[in-house]
């Protein structure tokens, strides 16, 4: 059974920064890419990054191009999220995600979420 | 980036419904589109990918179909369960952007 376990959300002020992990568990991990995809309070989903198989292809929306970097240990089977620069508009619940292939696809597992509020 | 847009954005049906939601792309995608269902508090549940296959596990009452830029999500007979909201994405290409989302509400 796919698990993923979203950690590291808080409070954290304008300007500051803050890293999510995502434990995985359940499925090759280096077989696929991972995404994270962000909920803000009350609104839609948004996908916010990809980051292929063997960590070489990151992908980023344009509106955390720049402020946040995703990683992942395939040794560990971790994903990571560093988000720096941070502003109230990222304020969201950010799930972490597998995609159904190597290099990118559709998410067929998810984690519950992690809640990230930014804040002074 | 390509933009997803579903309506409508609020439906409300009964139980034993037939229900249609709808996805728009702004330009082609082929037959890259997933379907996802969300209940408060929880994480997204894949319903079906490349617009018409069936995740497994999914009630066969659950059905996709369309390609190009026009998708359609078709719940057969409305169980209690669907009451949610229902959102698509497209994987075309990078950003893979989802639609607004659609609430199914208890009428």
């Amino acid at each position: 059974e796919v698990q993923l376990a979203e950690s590291g959300g808080g409070l954290v002020q304008p300007r500051g920064s803050l890293s999510l992990s995502c434990a995985a568990s359940g499925f090759t991990f280096d077989s696929f890419a991972m995404a994270w995809v962000r909920q803000t309070p009350g609104k839609g989903l948004e996908w916010v990054s990809t980051i292929s198989g063997g960590g070489v292809s990151t992908y980023y929306a344009d509106s955390v191009k720049g402020r946040f970097t995703v990683s992942r240990d395939n040794s560990r089977n971790m994903l990571h999220l560093q988000m720096n620069d941070l502003r109230a508009e990222d304020t969201a619940v950010y799930f972490c995600a597998k995609e159904n292939h190597l290099s990118g696809s559709y998410s067929d597992s998810w984690g519950q979420g992690a809640l990230v509020t930014v804040s002074s | 980036d390509i933009q997803m847009t579903q309506s409508p954005s609020t439906l409300s049906a009964s139980v034993g419904d037939r229900v249609t939601i709808t996805c728009r792309a702004s330009q082609s995608i082929s037959s890259w589109l997933a379907w996802y269902q969300q209940k408060p508090g929880k994480a997204p549940k894949l319903l079906i990918y490349e617009a018409s296959s069936l995740e497994g596990g999914v009630p066969s009452r659950f059905s996709g179909s369309g390609s190009g830029t026009e998708f359609t999500l078709t719940i057969s007979s409305l169980q209690p369960d669907d009451f949610a909201t229902y959102y698509c994405q497209q994987y075309h290409s990078y950003s893979y952007t989802f639609g607004q989302g659609t609430k199914l509400e208890i009428k």
